[in-house]
């Protein structure tokens, strides 16, 4: 069974540009996340789909990040302008339900300069 | 506010000994619990999930929840080098039917 797949895996941009991130869940996993990790700290919710629909987005800046999951299968983040501090690690993670055992993708690793 | 606590160590232990790792949470409510294990620069990995009150055994590794005080805890076995990373706890808030709460981590380091 193929796991969380993301791309890209690296990436670099100048502050006030614009980046985007892209998932593919595990098949048949109807819940889909999007973290922020920070180095040293555990992982923060972004963004919780359940199938296409937003379940919680409560931590979402969404004056400059926005999130879609077309279809209720791939997911693309979305950060238009990069701030310093938004440089992180951002993951996606699915699961077959809510409170179910999430699985990670590899993650992207964000630089922000 | 809803909160789960993790030593960040780092805990240091002896090659084939038992590490125990420790997380503590404050929503009695909460009923579903996780530990993820996390190399340097690689994303989190299941370990074990728990749900009920008492010991979870799966080969090295026993995850141990007591909800009465509110701590659930994981140990190691004969723990080896490769056991090496840092260990988050996730559990979820008690009255939402949907939300994790992450722990920092407790970083464990096994000394050959």
């Amino acid at each position: 069974e193929a796991g969380v797949a993301q791309s890209p895996r690296y990436k670099i941009i100048e502050k006030r540009q614009s980046v985007a991130f892209w998932c593919n869940p595990i098949s048949g996993h109807a819940t889909l996340y999007w973290y922020q990790q920070i180095l040293g700290q555990g992982p923060k919710l972004l963004i919780q789909f359940q199938n296409n629909g937003v379940v919680d987005d409560s931590q979402l800046p969404k004056d400059r990040f926005s999130a879609e999951r077309l279809k209720g299968v791939d997911s693309t983040l979305k950060i238009q302008p990069a701030k310093l501090e938004d440089s992180a690690v951002y993951l996606c993670a699915s699961s077959f339900g809510v409170l179910r055992e999430q699985y990670f993708g590899p993650g992207t690793r964000l630089t922000v300069t | 506010q809803k909160e789960v606590e993790q030593n960040s160590g780092p805990l240091s232990v002896p090659e084939g000994a038992i590490a125990s790792l420790n997380c503590t949470y404050s929503d009695r409510g909460s009923q579903s619990f996780f530990w993820y294990r996390q190399y340097s620069g690689k994303s989190p990995e299941l370990i074990m999930s728990i749900y009920s009150n008492g010991d979870k055994e799966d080969g090295r590794f026993t995850a141990q929840l007591n909800k009465a005080s509110q701590y659930v805890s994981l140990l190691i076995r004969d723990s080896q080098p490769s056991d090496s990373a840092t260990y988050l706890c996730a559990v979820n808030i008690g009255d939402s039917n949907y939300q994790l709460i992450w722990g920092a981590g407790t970083k464990l380091i096994i000394k050959p």
